[in-house]
């Protein structure tokens, strides 16, 4: 199967500006997640969709991030104005289920740097 | 809250030796713990899960309730093993994975 596409792979930005990443998961996968990962941490998520309805955002920083999953498919992330702590690596990952009961796939991610 | 802690940020060990990785959480109820691992230039994948007891490419993992341990280990560490380790907890059905901070496995020949 086609795994967890995500673009752009890189992607440099001056703080206060905006910035959207995009990603296609796995076909049939109901649950979508965004984790951001600061560098030398673990990934943190941020938002978790089942199917287009939100699951858990409450980590999401809502004053400058804001997520979307139209018709249960495909979904963008963005953040305006970006911060220079918003630096990080941005993964989307999938699931068929439930991440209980069904393993997460990882995309390659999207690396912001903002300065 | 629900809170995975990995204390060791590299362990560097010999083709052959044994390794063990640590993974301590805390939750108050019965979680569901993973490691993931993410090998140079791939992504980051499920490599075993405790509640299939099962043993991955020869890592087994150990729940540990009273200690709230889920170390991962391997008797014979080979170069393939290289890769950061990431110990992930789950809370209950619906509930969020929480990882980690990771833990970078170098396998010297």
């Amino acid at each position: 199967e086609a795994g967890v596409a995500q673009s752009p792979r890189y992607k440099i930005i001056e703080k206060r500006q905006s910035v959207a990443f995009w990603c296609n998961p796995i076909s049939g996968h109901a649950t979508l997640y965004w984790y951001q990962q600061i560098l030398g941490q673990g990934p943190k998520l941020l938002i978790q969709f089942q199917n287009n309805g939100v699951v858990d955002d409450s980590q999401l920083p809502k004053d400058r991030f804001s997520a979307e999953r139209l018709k249960g498919v495909d979904s963008t992330l963005k953040i305006q104005p970006a911060k220079l702590e918003d630096s990080a690596v941005y993964l989307c990952a999938s699931s068929r289920g439930g991440s209980y009961n069904s393993p997460l796939h990882f995309g390659n991610g999207t690396r912001l740097t903002v300065t | 809250a629900q809170r995975v802690t990995q204390p060791e940020k590299l362990l560097s060990v010999f083709k052959g030796a044994p390794v063990e990785l640590k993974c301590n959480y805390s939750y108050s109820g019965s979680p569901e713990l993973f490691w993931y691992v993410q090998y140079s230039r791939q992504r980051l994948q499920l490599l075993l899960r405790h509640i299939s007891r099962e043993s991955i490419k020869g890592f087994t993992a150990d729940l540990n309730k009273g200690e709230t341990s889920f170390h991962l280990k391997k008797p014979f560490a080979q170069e393939e093993d290289s890769a950061m380790y990431y110990c992930a907890l789950i809370g209950a059905a619906g509930n969020k994975l929480t990882f980690g901070g990771g833990t970078r496995v170098l396998v010297k020949p």
